[in-house]
């Protein structure tokens, strides 16, 4: 059963435009989120992160938003960069990480 | 500043012949995990280890095998692979209360 979800295997978007991803999640007791970033032939790196006690983080470009009753997540990426084509992953500390499928972002210079 | 080390980076097998993937880190970390990548599938894990001599079955661990003896170290083994076996390994560690980090992983064809 899937526990983390990421509906949307891709998505294109024009440099300078906003990339929206998003992630779902079914465990209510996960209170704690993070977006893993993962470029060809290299181990995912961690971006950003969000306690369930928050509704919103933001770091620079990279803004990650909770709706914890409609178990919901997003990261925002404005404005979007050629160097932001990757992989995004959705992640959620349980007893082990759970991780979504990914999505895989392409940035149209 | 080593971080998570994976040995080797990429391997051929043949079918029934076995190896061992070898996951270092340096961070004095508690907890560590393999998993494998593949088209489609996202990231999922094989096998978990929370401490030194304690290891756990992931979501995928048939095939596999890991042992932890050490705490900076987690062993992958494949005793007879198979061509389902083909994947991208990553290993990652974690502290108990933080962040998941990577190794560069290893890519593992069987023929």
């Amino acid at each position: 059963d899937q526990q983390v979800k990421q509906n949307s295997p891709s998505l294109s978007v024009q440099e300078g435009r906003i990339s929206i991803l998003n992630c779902d999640y079914t465990n209510s007791m996960f209170d704690y989120f993070l977006w893993y970033k993962k470029y060809p032939a290299e181990g995912p790196t961690f971006l950003i992160s969000i306690s369930s006690i928050k509704d919103k983080n933001e770091d620079g470009r990279f803004t990650v938003f909770l709706n914890k009753s409609a178990k919901h997540l997003s990261l925002h990426i404005v404005p979007s960069q050629p160097g932001d084509s990757a992989v995004y992953f959705c992640a959620a500390p349980g007893n082990q990480f759970y991780f979504g499928t990914g999505t895989s972002l392409t940035v149209i210079p | 500043n080593a971080g998570v080390t994976q040995t080797p980076k990429f391997r051929v097998l043949k079918t029934g012949q076995s190896m061992t993937l070898l996951c270092a880190q340096d961070m004095n970390h508690e907890y560590m995990y393999w998993y494998r990548q593949d088209p489609g599938m996202g990231l999922r894990l094989i096998h978990y280890s929370v401490g030194e001599g304690t290891t756990a079955k992931g979501e995928v661990p048939d095939g596999y095998n890991v042992s932890r003896l050490k705490k900076q170290n987690f062993l992958l083994g494949l005793e007879s692979a198979a061509p389902s076996q083909t994947s991208v390994y990553f290993c990652a560690s974690s502290s108990k209360t933080g962040e998941l980090f990577f190794g560069e992983g290893s890519r593992l064809t069987v023929l």
